[in-house]
Parts: structure tokens; sequence; C-alpha cells
């Protein structure tokens, strides 16, 4: 399979716990997203790497939150201290250079995070 | 501010019909692009049809039409002969216009469900 990845798929933690979430883009993508969407929403962007550099990060990231993608491969979003509120699905996507044409953009199916 | 707006929270479709399903959008930007997204249960976006602000002609892929109406900001979906696997959460999203990449921002979706 030559899509976008992201392990786990399910995550059921403890309120306080530290959660990892993994995402493989798509070979050769430059370019790689973090979006969240929560139930009833459409998602919401996160942040934004170009190779290794993280180039963007929304204010929904707050200093609980990083993410790395430290050779410009794959990349992880790690949540400390999980709060509740933070249950979501955490969508991971790449693309290439920008370019005006839609189907650049590839998503994953997403990590689901529940916080009991 | 830019902004997407779907109106329709759930459409309900009889097979082999069509159905529209609405979006409208908010910016200031002369340069944009429009998406729509499907994303069924299993939570992976997508990517159906795409649509450029100075593309000429409404954009079309297989059962999927988009009606552009450039000057009251809308773009629609048309799904022509649904099929039972059309039956998902919808998404119009916009591509920020700036920034050098494709950030995007997503409405709250409409969920079709298409009956036998």
């Amino acid at each position: 399979d030559t899509g976008v990845s992201q392990d786990p798929r399910h995550k059921i933690t403890k309120r306080g716990q530290n959660v990892t979430f993994r995402c493989d883009p798509i070979s050769e993508h430059n370019r790689l997203y973090w979006y969240r969407q929560t139930l009833g929403q459409g998602p919401e962007f996160l942040t934004y790497f170009q190779n290794e550099a993280q180039l963007e990060k929304s204010r929904l990231l707050s200093d609980r939150f990083s993410a790395e993608r430290p050779k410009g491969s794959f990349s992880t979003l790690e949540i400390q201290r999980t709060e509740q509120g933070d249950s979501a699905m955490y969508l991971c996507a790449s693309s290439t250079e920008t370019s005006l044409s839609g189907n650049t953009i590839y998503f994953g199916e997403g990590s689901w995070l529940t916080v009991v | 501010a830019q902004k997407i707006t779907q109106t329709q929270p759930g459409m309900f479709v009889q097979e082999k019909e069509a159905v529209t399903l609405d979006c409208t959008y908010d910016t200031s930007d002369p340069s944009y692009g429009l998406f729509w997204y499907k994303q069924p249960s299993s939570g992976e976006m997508i990517f159906l049809i795409y649509q450029g602000s100075y593309d000429q002609q409404n954009a079309t892929e297989g059962r999927y039409s988009l009606n552009f109406q450039k000057a009251r900001k809308s773009a629609n979906l048309v799904i022509s002969a649904s099929q039972l696997g059309d039956s998902a959460m919808y998404f119009c999203a916009m591509r920020r216009p700036s920034g050098g990449y494709n950030k995007l921002i997503f409405g709250a979706g409409t969920r079709l469900a298409v009956h036998p």
C-alpha cells in the first residue's frame, strides 16, 4: 500500500497520560500536515512540515502538543498530559510541491483518540 | 476571514437518483481552490473533485460535478446516479490562497444517506 498510513488507528488512554501518533506519508512527498477532527466537525489544521522543518503551527496546538519530522520522512504527534478535550481523530496528510490541482493532497485514515 | 459553510447536516437520496450538496465560501482573495472530500466511516478523507477560482468550466470527475457559481460564492457538489456506497460524510474545503502550501479550511460536512 503506497498511501498515507497512520498508527495506531485507535487509542484509549487515561487522562494525564502521554500518547504518540505516527504518520508515514507517501514516499517522496515533502509536505506533511496534521489535522484534528472532533465529532460533527470538519478537520482543523494543526501543523505543517516541509521536509523536516515545521513551518506553521495552529493556535490549536497548545504547549502539550509537539510534532516532529526528524528525517523529513515519517512524522510523530505527541500529546502530553492528555485531557478529555483532546479526544478526537488526528488526521495526517501529505503532498508534493504546491500545485493548483487539488488531487495532490492525500489523507490517511486517521488515528482516533479517546481520553477517559 | 475565510470560511466554508455547509448548511445541510444530513441528506437522503434514493439509489440511482441525483443529489446536490450545498457549499458556500467566504474569501476576499481572488485566487483560491475549492475541494470536495468524502469521508466514509473508516475515517479516511477521499478526494473527489477540485475547482480553481479561475477555471472557466465547472469541474467534473465521473459521477461527481461541481456547480461553481463564483458571484454567489457557492460550490455545490452534484452526485449523479447515487449508489449505496456513496453513503458517507462529505466535506467542502477551501485551499488557503497564500502561504505557499495546501492548508485547507473545511466546512462542518453533510452526511449523505443513500436508500435502496
